[in-house]
């Protein structure tokens, strides 16, 4: 059960797009289509952004948009702005008979 | 409205025991996937416990023997009994529904602290 790698931080102006990744392996990000994104701010639970690798829930800005190649997911942000400054958080389905698995997670500021 | 409302956290001294609750509402706990995740003070989510809707469970290795997720239908809620606690066990503990689905729903969490 080892953990997602994710860049620890991005950083970007107003207005610029970022992009994060999310490096699993054939086990989890690569086998399923089931790699979902979340969004945390200080001391808040976290939000769900993606799910099943690029799909975005009603009430979710359409800046926020997810990929996969192989066993990398990775997460965009267009037309950054200031509320996008928060903790942003992968994680994988990896089989019936284990956990689901966290990224390491990533900071993103918004310069 | 779907609500997860967690309880039962607190500060236990290192070998003690806590039970964290679950109680769900606007939806079937039976019916879902159910997870404990936590995260330890300034660090990221870590899975904890997972029960599945058809009764299926799962552990991190951290806690494997040490921690027990369990259901009550008729109260619609989730259990995390947690024995043999270890000051590494410290973290904020959220409960969730369905991680990686698109009905994802977390509750804002409950602290355990253990410290002597």
């Amino acid at each position: 059960q080892s953990a997602l790698t994710q860049t620890a931080s991005v950083s970007g102006s107003p207005g610029q797009s970022i992009t994060i990744s999310c490096t699993g392996t054939s086990r989890d990000v690569g086998n399923y289509n089931l790699v979902s994104w979340y969004q945390q701010h200080p001391g808040k639970a976290p939000k769900l952004m993606i799910y099943e690798d690029n799909k975005r829930p009603s009430g979710v800005s359409n800046r926020f948009s997810g990929s996969k190649s192989g066993n990398t997911a990775s997460l965009t942000i267009s037309g950054l702005q200031a509320e996008d400054e928060a903790d942003y958080y992968c994680c994988s389905y990896a089989g019936s008979n284990t956990l689901y698995v966290f990224g390491t997670g990533t900071k993103v500021t918004v310069l | 409205e779907v609500q997860l409302v967690e309880s039962g956290g607190g500060l236990v001294q290192p070998g003690g025991s806590l039970r964290l609750s679950c109680a769900a509402s606007g939806f079937t706990v039976s019916s879902n996937d159910m997870s404990w995740v936590r995260q330890a003070p300034g660090k990221g989510l870590e899975g904890v416990s997972l029960i599945y809707s058809g009764d299926k469970t799962h552990y991190g290795d951290s806690v494997k023997g040490r921690f027990t997720i369990s259901r009550d239908n008729s109260k619609n809620t989730v259990y995390l009994q947690m024995n043999s606690l270890r000051a590494e066990d410290t973290a904020v503990y959220f409960c969730a529904r369905d991680i990686v689905g698109a009905t994802a729903y977390w509750g804002q969490g409950t602290l355990v602290t253990v410290s002597s």
